[in-house]
């Protein structure tokens, strides 16, 4: 039980296009989801909590406008990165908790902006 | 502000010996604790975890232990296999905090042959 998934799991598009990646809980339902990001060697940094039927909340310095979220239902959470730049080049990982205790991490998706 | 660390970003174990991994915590409030494995282009995996009513935990090849007179908790791999070569992240929140995990900086540990 306890399964995140996350789809792409890897993606490349061109600098100035926008990419929607999706985090799904299969078998709970996610009333909060998390997104990170993580560069090589280094540790999870959030970026914002999803909440279902409301609106984010991102850390500081997270542009709201460039990663859009949205917690549409229970078991869906999508980030979309708008006008990807080189920069924005990551491992993206999601995760969700059926509680208030555990949090289950996505596999993660791997953008690449050219 | 409060915080999560490792004591050591690396540990190379010979295969078949055992593993400890050290994390110390910050925030006394914590009272759960998490233990997550990350092999390369994954992402974490929960492996383990314990609440502040409890010194030690044991799973399958893990043990968990946690000092709350000095904030620390390890990870014991028993019998370290070339699978378990990964970076360890610990965690810790507070039961019932709608608030995210706190992770550490990670312990990138290497299985030798």
């Amino acid at each position: 039980g306890a399964v995140v998934s996350q789809h792409p799991s890897w993606v490349i598009c061109k600098s100035g296009t926008s990419v929607k990646i999706e985090c799904r809980s299969l078998d709970f339902q996610a009333t909060t989801m998390f997104w990170y990001r993580q560069f090589p060697k280094q540790s999870l940094m959030l970026m914002a909590t999803s909440n279902e039927g409301s609106k984010a909340t991102y850390e500081q310095g997270v542009e709201k406008d460039k990663f859009l979220i949205n917690h549409a239902s229970l078991t869906l959470s999508t980030l979309t990165v708008t006008s990807a730049h080189p920069e924005d080049s990551s491992f993206y990982i999601c995760s969700a908790r059926p509680g208030r205790e555990t949090q289950y991490f996505g596999p993660g998706t791997r953008l690449l902006v050219l | 502000g409060e915080s999560v660390g490792l004591h050591l970003p690396t540990l190379s174990v010979q295969e078949g010996d055992n593993s400890i991994i050290n994390c110390a915590y910050s925030n006394s409030a914590s009272d759960y604790f998490i233990w997550y494995k990350q092999e390369s282009g994954k992402g974490p995996q929960f492996i383990i975890d314990i609440r502040s009513n409890m010194d030690k935990r044991q799973g399958q090849r893990v043990t968990v232990l946690l000092n709350k007179t000095v904030k620390h908790l390890s990870l014991q791999i028993a019998a370290t296999q070339p699978g378990d070569s990964a970076v360890y992240f610990c965690a810790e929140n507070m039961l019932g905090s709608a608030r995210q995990l706190t992770f550490g900086s990670g312990t990138q540990l290497t299985v030798l042959p």
